[in-house]
This record gives structure tokens, sequence and C-alpha cells, in this order.
């Protein structure tokens, strides 16, 4: 069971950026899937959550409006459409599994190694 | 949201020394709704412990958890050199999802 984060970059303040995350193992429409970050010096949080049926896509307040969480089944991949992108977004971008046909919150399990995305002119 | 708080912020040991590691919510975690993870440089976070006391898969059974409420810890029985990395506790009881701020294991 793994997870593979692609796409980060360094992006202009404003700008977007897409990122994918490729799951092996196990069946994404099985599971929440969960986006997390980790900004240079700070501590972990999460960004935002797609349920297993997708009827529940969560996020994170200071992201709330600009990014997106989708997922592609027959790619079993998950993405996150960051828009609108600023400073504090600078981060390493971490995709992790979340629970199993469930809508509640839980533990995530296994993790991603991650990918930088870095905002700045 | 829930705020965690972890003490100490660093601890420096020996190898075969036992651990104790605190964690603690701004409000009550009901259902043990805690989890514990382990991150070494350059690595993912690796889950250790979930429902507060629940060994995840493939973990040795020299990590264990307890605690209930307010108050958690994570205890490791005896340090093997592979152990020294930072960990953080989750709590999952309330949206967001919330970390500590971690507990980095050194070498003495």
């Amino acid at each position: 069971v793994t997870l593979v984060e692609s796409g980060g970059a360094l992006v202009q303040p404003g700008g977007s950026l897409r990122l994918s995350c490729a799951a092996s193992g196990f069946r994404i429409d099985e599971y929440a899937i969960h986006w997390l970050r980790r900004p240079p010096g700070k501590g972990l949080e999460w960004v935002a959550r797609i349920t297993w049926d997708t009827s529940s896509l969560d996020y994170a307040d200071s992201v709330k409006g600009r990014f997106t969480i989708s997922r592609d089944n027959g790619k079993n991949s998950v993405f996150l459409q960051m828009n609108s992108l600023r400073g504090d977004d600078t981060a390493v971008y971490h995709c992790a599994r979340g629970l199993r046909w469930s809508q509640s919150l839980g533990w995530f399990d296994p993790w991603g190694q991650g990918t930088l995305v870095s905002v700045s002119s | 949201e829930i705020v965690l708080t972890q003490s100490p912020g660093t601890l420096s040991l020996s190898p075969g020394e036992r651990v104790t590691l605190s964690c603690r919510a701004s409000q009550s975690v009901s259902g043990g709704y805690l989890a514990w993870y382990q991150q070494k440089p350059g690595q993912a976070p690796r889950l250790l412990i979930y429902g507060a006391s629940s060994r995840a898969t493939g973990i040795p059974d020299r990590f264990s958890g307890s605690g209930s409420g307010t108050d958690f810890s994570l205890f490791i029985s005896r340090l093997e050199p592979e152990d020294f990395a930072v960990y953080y506790c989750q709590q999952y009881e309330k949206s967001p999802e919330t970390f500590g701020p971690g507990t980095k294991v050194d070498i003495k």
C-alpha cells in the first residue's frame, strides 16, 4: 500500500498548481483520502478530505474557497487544485489514506513522502 | 479547534531507556480518538497508535499508548537505535483533525 505525490513546484503569489496523489495496493473508492501539509519550521496541518463515496469534501478554513480536492477512480488518484496561492501556502504537501467505508474522522495511514510547494515572487 | 500540546519538546536519551511522551488536549477527546505517529528526517509520518492504545499493523510491542479525556501518553518500553525520531499526537474527535507540535527523541 503506497501513496506517491507529484506536482509540487515554485509558483508566484496568486498562481495555481495541481497536486496529484497516485495510490497503489488499494482502491481509493473504498477509503477517505486526505491532503495534509507542513510549512517550513511549523507543525502538521490537515488541509482537505474526500470521503470514500465522495459525499463529503471538507477543507481547512485556511484553504476554503481556494483549494479543491477531487479524484479519478480509473487512475486510482486524488488531486488537489490550488488557486490564489499565498506565501503561507508554502509547505510540503502529503496525501494520506483515511478510514475505509466511513464518514467518520480518523487517523492517517499510510502517508506519501510529500511534494514541496513554494509560493514566492 | 482542539489544540494539542506535547511535552517535553526534546528528550535526550540512551538506547535501552524507557520513554514516556505526553500529549494534552485543550478539550476532552472522548472515545480516545487520539493517534500517535513517528517521523524520521526525510520520511513520511508513520502511524504507531490509534484509538489511544491500539497498535497499528507491524508496530513492535515496545510501543504502547494510554490515556483518556485530555491527557494521553505514548510509552516506549526500551529505546532501540531506530526509535530516535520525532513523535506527534493527533486528535480525530472533532474536525479539523489537529496535531501536536511534536516531541523529538534524540541520542544522549
